[in-house]
């Protein structure tokens, strides 16, 4: 079955202490995974995608396939992190279906 | 360039009802995915439109159906409501079937049912 799973539903840190938000997948083949975020009031959008190997607002996000995972991480948290964070994966089928994880809510503390 | 826009914001139905939420896709792209978003879950994947065909479809009953237009516009149809269906429906879209770009997402419409 393919499935994404973000164990921790909300994460509390403080300003300046680095962050790992987890992510973990099941998945037969090469995955294709996402990081969508979703800040306050505003729409969810595309925050990564390992296939570009970017960083994008200081997070990364590096792929395991040993471990299956796709954990998102920053060294250190900004209070404007502050949001709804959403891992995905491609699902198979040759079309654009994403199958999304329940999310974890990062909240960072002044 | 315009982005996803989606309407109404928010719905209320009585059950057995029918419904048919909208979507206006992103300038440039010729793919409209929906989604349904419960509370306190991430977005599941209802099914997908590419040049006005369903071409992939989520574990959604035939009672969740949709169109594209030639102007890449959607709808969602959900008729039979049940209380089950309260959620937030969520369209984006893309451009061609692949995912190089991801989606771009609109804002949603809050669909309750009573």
């Amino acid at each position: 079955a393919q499935r994404v799973t973000q164990p921790e539903k909300l994460l509390s840190v403080f300003k300046g202490a680095p962050v790992e938000l987890k992510c973990n997948y099941s998945y037969s083949g090469s995955p294709e995974l996402f990081w969508y975020v979703q800040y306050s009031r505003q729409r969810l959008q595309l925050l990564l995608r390992h296939i570009s190997r970017e960083s994008i607002k200081g997070f990364t996000a590096d792929l395991n396939k040993g471990e299956t995972s796709f954990h998102l991480k920053k060294p250190f948290a900004q209070e404007e992190d502050s949001a709804m964070y959403y891992c995905a994966l491609r699902g198979s089928g040759g079309y654009n279906k994403l199958i999304f994880g329940a999310g974890t809510r990062l909240a960072v503390h002044p | 360039e315009t982005g996803v826009t989606q309407s109404p914001t928010h719905l209320i139905k009585t059950r057995g009802q029918q419904v048919t939420l909208r979507c206006s896709s992103q300038s440039g792209h010729n793919t409209v995915s929906w989604y349904q978003q419960a509370l306190g879950q991430g977005p599941q994947f209802i099914f997908q439109y590419y040049r006005e065909e369903e071409n992939g479809r989520g574990n959604f009953p035939p009672r969740f159906s949709g169109l594209q237009f030639p102007n890449y516009s959607s709808e969602l149809n959900v008729n039979a409501l049940e209380l089950d269906d309260s959620a937030l429906y969520l369209c984006a879209s893309s451009s061609g079937t692949g995912m190089v770009y991801g989606y771009t997402f609109g804002s949603g419409t809050r669909l309750t049912v009573v």
